[in-house]
């Protein structure tokens, strides 16, 4: 069982619709992360919240809008969405100190129709 | 731009072999790396850290890390069908005040029974 939780596991909407993605870390972490995976390819980083402050956002489309609400959770709130956004969405926490590892959760898969 | 490289594979070796996985970075001034199996469809789970320069052993994994020459390795001995997955190497860079992972394109690793 992983510590992080991602809710929920499996997610279908409509490019009209609004939804939520939820993620839940209980290890004290201060760093939490949101990635997109494709198939066959690489996890690719969205958001870096560091002490519940966005301190990366990698060029991401604004229909994604995420959200540190505190320490122990992260959202992704979605909207708008296109089919080629639809991928395995994982959320990961760490230590902010650079040195210890990212814990991932079981991901969401999303498809957008 | 800072990258981590590794072959993608697949690896294919037979079961009871050593499989030997290997990943080159550029960010001379990283400090963590780590290995990740990740089965298709399921999240990245953390295999091995590695912080100096040398081996560290965890069961039938070994990690190599040389600094020098910017060069991470994994070791796999013992080789079972169940390892077969794609493996992940991730160094952590800074990069604004905070840290965040450079993920290699993984190594596909199948072993054959």
């Amino acid at each position: 069982d992983t510590e992080v939780t991602q809710t929920p596991k499996h997610l279908v909407m409509g490019m009209t619709n609004k939804k939520s993605l939820k993620c839940e870390q209980h290890m004290g972490h201060r760093a939490m992360y949101w990635y997109k995976q494709k198939a066959k390819k690489p996890p690719e980083l969205m958001f870096v919240y560091s002490y519940e402050k966005l301190s990366i956002n990698e060029s991401v489309p604004s229909r994604f809008s995420p959200e540190c609400p505190n320490s122990s959770l992260l959202n992704l709130h979605l909207h708008a969405l296109q089919p080629e956004d639809s991928a395995l969405y994982l959320c990961a926490s760490s230590q902010a100190d650079g040195v210890q590892p990212q814990h991932f959760g079981d991901g969401t898969r999303l498809s957008i129709l | 731009q800072k990258e981590v490289e590794q072959n993608s594979g697949p690896l294919s070796v037979p079961e009871g072999a050593i499989a030997s996985l290997n990943c080159t970075y550029s960010d001379r001034v990283s400090q963590s790396f780590f290995w990740y199996r990740q089965y298709s469809g399921k999240s990245p789970e953390l295999i091995m850290s590695i912080y100096s320069n040398g081996d560290k052993e965890d069961g039938r994994f070994t990690a190599q890390l040389n600094k020098a020459s910017q060069y991470v390795s994994l070791l796999i001995r013992d080789s079972q069908p169940s390892d077969s997955a794609t493996y992940l190497c991730a160094v952590n860079s800074r990069d604004s005040g905070t840290y965040k992972y450079i993920f290699g394109t993984g190594t596909r690793l199948k072993v054959l029974a």
